[in-house]
């Protein structure tokens, strides 16, 4: 099983659409989680941390489930910019060490058409 | 600045070459991590400096041997690479320090590299 596992997509939405990515994982000692964004040919950039209480960015709003195991991502009003990969990453901490080792889930492509 | 920088943007080399591929950040952060990203795959962590020491290294092959020169600086240096190895390197740096853990990472660029 991978550690970190998302939404196959791809997802095609129109414009103004609403979108729900999901992702769980593996490890129970995760402790941090992020949604990031990555354009083709491009870099990851940060989304989005995703906090146990939930917590919104505009269009975006990330949840953490720490008993299920369970990240998602909504977004709303959907833009064609919004269209790209998003990815559920998890990051895990090794006793007493002070670095954390990032694990990507596969991605999920979002395409958003006029 | 909240810049990671990766030199070179492309690259092409022979398998019989040597080469080296440069990161740099000027944030202050004591984590920094090279990833190895195929078509169409997520990034795959190959090493984690933390210190400027080498934490973890994820069973890579010797044909690629990083160096954290200073706090700022992190270079993979390759050697008799394979056409397999084609692909996007992505350095990142994240604060991760005593006190501040839970900090996202950001990423350079990449160097997109093409093994002949």
């Amino acid at each position: 099983r991978k550690e970190v596992e998302q939404d196959p997509g791809p997802f095609n939405v129109p414009e103004g659409a609403t979108v729900a990515f999901n992702c769980t994982y593996s490890n129970s000692a995760s402790q941090s989680f992020f949604w990031y964004r990555q354009d083709c040919r491009k870099e990851p950039k940060l989304l989005m941390s995703v906090y146990s209480s939930g917590n919104e960015d505009g269009r975006f709003t990330a949840q953490l489930n720490r008993a299920s195991q369970y990240i998602s991502l909504l977004i709303r009003d959907s833009k064609l910019s919004d269209s790209a990969t998003y990815l559920c990453v998890v990051k895990r901490f090794g006793g007493g060490t002070s670095y954390g080792k990032l694990t990507f889930g596969q991605g999920t492509i979002l395409t958003v058409h006029p | 600045d909240t810049e990671v920088t990766q030199t070179p943007k492309h690259l092409v080399m022979g398998m019989t070459n040597k080469k080296s591929l440069k990161c740099e950040q000027h944030m202050g952060h004591r984590a920094m991590y090279w990833y190895k990203q195929k078509a169409k795959k997520p990034p795959e962590l190959m090493f984690v400096y933390s210190y400027e020491k080498l934490s973890i290294n994820e069973s890579v092959p010797s044909r690629f041997s990083p160096e954290c020169p200073n706090s700022s600086l992190l270079n993979l240096h390759l050697h008799a690479l394979q056409p397999e190895d084609s692909a996007l390197y992505l350095c990142a740096s994240s604060q991760d320090s005593g006190r501040t853990m839970n900090t996202e990472a950001f990423f350079g660029q990449g160097t997109r590299l093409t093994v002949v």
